[in-house]
């Protein structure tokens, strides 16, 4: 069984750039969900999507975006980078869209200049 | 507003010390509440889901519990490869997942 995998595992930025996070959930899981960790804090969430469609938003804002393929895979957009960016991105995957068990990737660390 | 809080913040056990960990919730409705733990630089690793008051599950020198408005995890004879950061997080009828800010925990030998 494959888990969770996140790409890249580091990502260099500059202020006001664009990023994009990649994800691939664990076999058998159809919910991706993404979150924000800074060092030293809780992760915090971002949205969660479920057969490709948005399935729940924390308090993010709208330059915070994201994509659920067919494969369930799933993408995390970022523009207009800040500085406050810069932290640990992590995508969780679970095998419904109802507060089942995720499963966490590695994580994308952004740091933004 | 969904709150965690998590206590202490920091943790340093001798060896085979044991002790519990807290976590205190205020949360609109609770569909569940999960106990993970973080190494350093790595993501968050699962440990138990708790659903209702009352429900207890153990894994190793781990057991945690679950009342209406906090979660304890005990940990009993730590070795230091238990060190870690423990996160606990609840899932609300929002469809939102709520983190504590975690303890880290210091086993020394």
């Amino acid at each position: 069984e494959t888990g969770v995998t996140q790409s890249p595992t580091h990502l260099i930025k500059t202020r006001g750039q664009q990023v994009t996070l990649r994800c691939s959930s664990q076999s058998g899981h159809n919910t991706v969900s993404w979150y924000q960790q800074a060092l030293g804090q809780g992760p915090q969430f971002i949205f969660q999507y479920y057969r490709e469609e948005e399935n729940g938003r924390g308090n993010f804002p709208p330059r915070f975006s994201g994509l659920q393929f067919p494969n369930y895979s799933s993408e995390l957009n970022v523009n207009a980078l800040e500085l406050d960016d810069s932290a640990l991105y992590l995508c969780a995957s679970s095998s419904t869209g109802e507060g089942e068990t995720q499963y966490f990737g590695p994580g994308t660390r952004l740091l933004v200049l | 507003e969904d709150q965690v809080t998590q206590s202490p913040e920091a943790l340093r056990l001798q060896e085979g010390e044991s002790s519990s960990l807290n976590c205190s919730y205020t949360v609109s409705g609770l569909r569940g509440l999960f106990w993970y733990r973080q190494d350093p630089g790595k993501g968050p690793e699962f440990l138990f889901t708790l659903y209702s008051a009352g429900e207890e599950k153990e894994k190793e020198r781990l057991k945690a519990t679950l009342t209406k408005k906090e979660s304890f995890l005990h940990i009993t004879a730590p070795k230091p490869e238990d060190s870690a950061t423990y996160l606990c997080a609840v899932f609300n009828y929002g469809q939102n997942f709520v983190f504590g800010p975690g303890t880290r925990l210091s086993v020394l030998p």
